[in-house]
């Protein structure tokens, strides 16, 4: 089956420590989001990228960083930088349909605790 | 700056009952707007998209409306059922950008 894989499902994490949350995509598509999600707020674009080894800023980079070494992996890092790091990251890729509307595959999200 | 609202954040009616959900948008020009179903602790899924020169587009028991001129989208449920409760989203962009979404109408479906 075609889809997104996000792992781990729930991470806990240290003040302090460094955390990559994996997304890994078997549909093909060239463009892969990471949106972060907390309780009563809308998803938040972390960041994107299009193309292999290419990747933006969104609105929210400030604290984590990615790589984008093949079309179907975009690991997330969240520093020690990042101060409110709780909540769900969820990783999104785009297909070639719906020409420039950017319609989303989502995966299933990994929540990120901080103690 | 850019402003997604949808109308409230929980939203509760009977089993068989048309539901409708808004969205509002402000200082954008969208050329698509989307919604998505998420269930808890899973991500969203696609369900519908409509462009701005359509009006309505319709998917089985969904419909959706874009007013271009009022800036708003509807999302009626005609017929709900206990399993379409989940939380809505909307989400809209201009042509090539990534998405904007709101934060969500959580519906609740009694039978």
């Amino acid at each position: 089956d075609g889809g997104i894989t996000q792992s781990p499902k729930y991470l806990f994490r240290k003040e302090g420590q460094n955390v990559t949350l994996s997304c890994e995509q078997n549909l093909n598509h060239d463009a892969m989001y990471w949106y972060r999600q907390d309780p009563g707020q809308g998803l938040r674009l972390i960041y994107y990228s299009q193309i292999v080894n290419d990747f933006q800023k969104g609105d929210i980079a400030e604290g984590y960083s990615v790589s984008r070494e093949k079309k179907e992996s975009f690991p997330l890092t969240v520093t020690s930088a990042q101060k409110n790091p709780t909540a769900f990251y969820l990783c999104a890729s785009r297909g070639t349909g719906f020409s420039g509307a950017n319609v989303l595959t989502f995966g299933a999200g990994s929540r990120l605790t901080v103690l | 700056s850019q402003k997604i609202e949808q109308n409230s954040e929980a939203l509760n009616i009977q089993e068989g009952k048309t539901a409708t959900l808004t969205c509002n948008y402000t200082n954008y020009s969208p050329a698509y707007l989307q919604w998505y179903r998420q269930d808890p602790g899973r991500g969203p899924v696609f369900l519908l998209l409509i462009r701005e020169n359509e009006k309505e587009k319709r998917k089985e028991r969904l419909k959706v409306t874009f007013d271009t001129t009022l800036k708003q989208s509807l999302f009626h449920i005609t017929a709900s059922q206990p399993a379409d409760s989940a939380t809505y989203l909307c989400a809209l962009n201009q042509a090539g950008t990534a998405l904007i979404f709101g934060k969500g109408t959580t519906l609740s479906v009694s039978s």
